[in-house]
C-alpha cells in the first residue's frame, strides 16, 4: 500500500481481555517497529523486527505483551489480560531497512482504551 | 540508553513570530538526531534529520535545526511561523551504529494563532 496501515483505529477493551493490533507496513520494508504513546508523551519504543526476526524486544513492558511478524510483512501486537495502564496509542512504523533505519514511516496508530 | 528532553510542553505564537523549540539528548556516543512532526489528525512524519557534516540542517517547510555537540542540543527553528505549523513536534535520537531503537522526547505542542 501507499503507507503504513494499522487496524483497528480504535479499540475499547474491558480489563482482563486480550487484544490484537495489526500493522501492515509499506510493501518491501524490511524493518518494523512498534511504539506505545501515552497521553501527553512521546512514543516509547516497544520492539523491532528485521524481516521476521524480532531483534529487539527490550521495550515490551511485561510478558503480557507479545509481538510477531511471521512472514516478514504484517505484524501483530498482542496484549493479554489488558490493564488500565495499557491504555495508549500503539504506533507501528516501518523503514526500508538496515544499515540505516533513519526514516521511519508511521501509521496512524491504534488507540486502545481499557475500561 | 539514550534519552531526549524537550523543554517546552506547549508553545503559543502568533503568525510571523519566530520559533525555537529546545531539545537536549543524553548519550555519550555518536548519535543521529531527528525532528518529527504530527499535524492534527495525521501520522508522525519526518521534518529533518542530522547524521554528520554541517551541523545546521534544513528540512521541509522552512524549518531548520542546529546540532551543538558541546551542549548535546538539537534545537528546531523557523524564522516566521504560519497557522498551518500548528502541530506536535517530537525530537528523537538513535545511536550511530545501533539505530534500531529510536528514542523520542515527550513532544512540544505548537499552537499558532492567526
Amino acid at each position: 500500500g501507499a503507507g503504513v496501515s494499522q487496524s483497528p483505529r480504535y479499540k475499547v477493551a474491558k480489563r482482563g481481555q486480550d487484544v490484537a493490533l495489526r500493522c501492515d507496513p509499506i510493501s518491501g520494508h524490511v524493518s518494523l517497529f512498534w511504539y506505545q504513546q501515552a497521553l501527553g508523551q512521546g512514543p516509547e519504543f516497544l520492539t523491532y523486527f528485521q524481516n521476521e526476526a524480532q531483534l529487539d524486544k527490550s521495550g515490551l513492558p511485561s510478558d503480557r505483551f507479545f509481538a510477531e511478524r511471521p512472514e516478514g510483512s504484517v505484524s501483530t501486537l498482542k496484549i493479554q489480560r489488558t490493564q488500565q495502564e495499557d491504555s495508549a496509542v500503539y504506533l507501528c512504523a516501518s523503514s526500508p531497512g538496515p544499515p540505516t533505519n533513519e526514516k521511519l514511516f508511521f501509521g496512524s496508530g491504534t488507540q486502545l482504551s481499557v475500561l | 540508553a539514550q534519552s531526549v528532553s524537550q523543554h517546552n510542553h506547549h508553545v503559543i505564537l502568533s503568525e510571523a513570530a519566530s520559533l525555537e523549540l529546545g531539545c537536549n539528548y543524553s548519550y555519550g556516543g555518536t548519535v543521529n538526531l531527528f525532528w518529527y512532526v504530527q499535524y492534527p489528525g495525521q501520522h508522525l512524519q519526518l521534518l529533518l534529520k542530522y547524521f554528520s557534516g554541517d551541523p545546521l540542517v534544513k528540512g521541509i517547510k522552512g524549518f531548520e535545526a542546529e546540532f551543538i555537540k558541546s551542549k548535546f542540543s538539537f534545537n528546531l527553528r523557523k524564522p516566521s511561523v504560519q497557522w498551518s505549523d500548528t502541530a506536535e513536534y517530537f525530537c528523537a535520537v538513535t545511536r550511530l551504529y545501533n539505530n534500531n531503537d529510536m528514542r523520542f522526547g515527550a513532544g512540544t505542542r505548537l499552537t499558532v494563532k492567526p
